[in-house]
């Protein structure tokens, strides 16, 4: 079965710095990895996918998400976050053709 | 281009009361998908549907709730007879099955039974 594990409920960082959201999956075939955004009251946007090819991919909003297989891991980062990052964040997995796996979340608080 | 139109946006309802959301997926999207989202549990996926078809429907709750696509452009979601429990925000989704399957979610309907 597969699942999404993101072991950071919450992250505070301070404006201008770099942010990294963990992202663990257990899947047993080649993964299609998703990365989503909530902002307060709003739906879930994609902030960028993958799905083969170069391990890191680049998404919208200055994020960009490195695939390591061997870690099972797909971690998101930014290098200078800025106030309106503020918001949920979400790791997602699932098949081609199939639904997705999403994780518990990370909220994101920016300070100034 | 339009994305996915959920409504009502809000609604507040009392216990017992019939609860109906509608969905309008993103046009020439043949999957469509209803999740639920709570503090405790997250984001559930309740139903899916391609084609107009449920595929899907492990995670209905239970039989109060039920989900229909009587065409490509519209899909309901019923709750009968509505609980304080089922009190969450409820996401409509669509995909296209043919090449990269990016889920587009709209943007809720917030639901609190009182």
């Amino acid at each position: 079965a597969q699942s999404v594990t993101q072991p950071d409920i919450h992250i505070t960082v301070s404006e201008g710095a770099s942010l990294e959201l963990r992202c663990n999956y257990s899947y047993g075939a080649t993964p299609y990895l998703f990365w989503y955004v909530q902002s307060p009251g709003q739906g879930l946007q994609l902030l960028l996918k993958y799905f083969s090819g170069d391990t890191l991919v680049q998404g919208i909003k200055g994020f960009e998400a490195e695939f390591k297989r061997s870690q099972s891991s797909f971690n998101l980062r930014k290098p200078s976050v800025h106030w309106s990052d503020a918001a949920e964040y979400f790791c997602a997995v699932g098949s081609r053709g199939g639904k997705l796996q999403f994780g518990a979340g990370t909220q994101v608080v920016v300070t100034p | 281009d339009a994305g996915v139109i959920q409504s009502p946006r809000h609604e507040v309802t009392e216990m017992g009361q019939e609860v109906t959301l509608r969905c309008k997926p993103i046009s020439g999207h043949d999957y469509l998908f209803w999740y639920r989202q709570t503090m405790m549990r997250g984001l559930e996926l309740l139903i899916y549907f391609n084609n107009n078809v449920p595929i899907d429907d492990s995670g209905m709750p239970e039989d109060r709730f039920s989900a229909k696509m009587p065409n490509a452009s519209f899909s309901t979601l019923k709750i009968q007879p509505s609980e304080p429990r089922d009190s969450a925000v409820y996401f409509c989704a669509s995909r296209v099955s043919t090449g990269i399957n990016t889920i587009y979610f709209g943007e809720g309907s917030w639901l609190t039974v009182v």
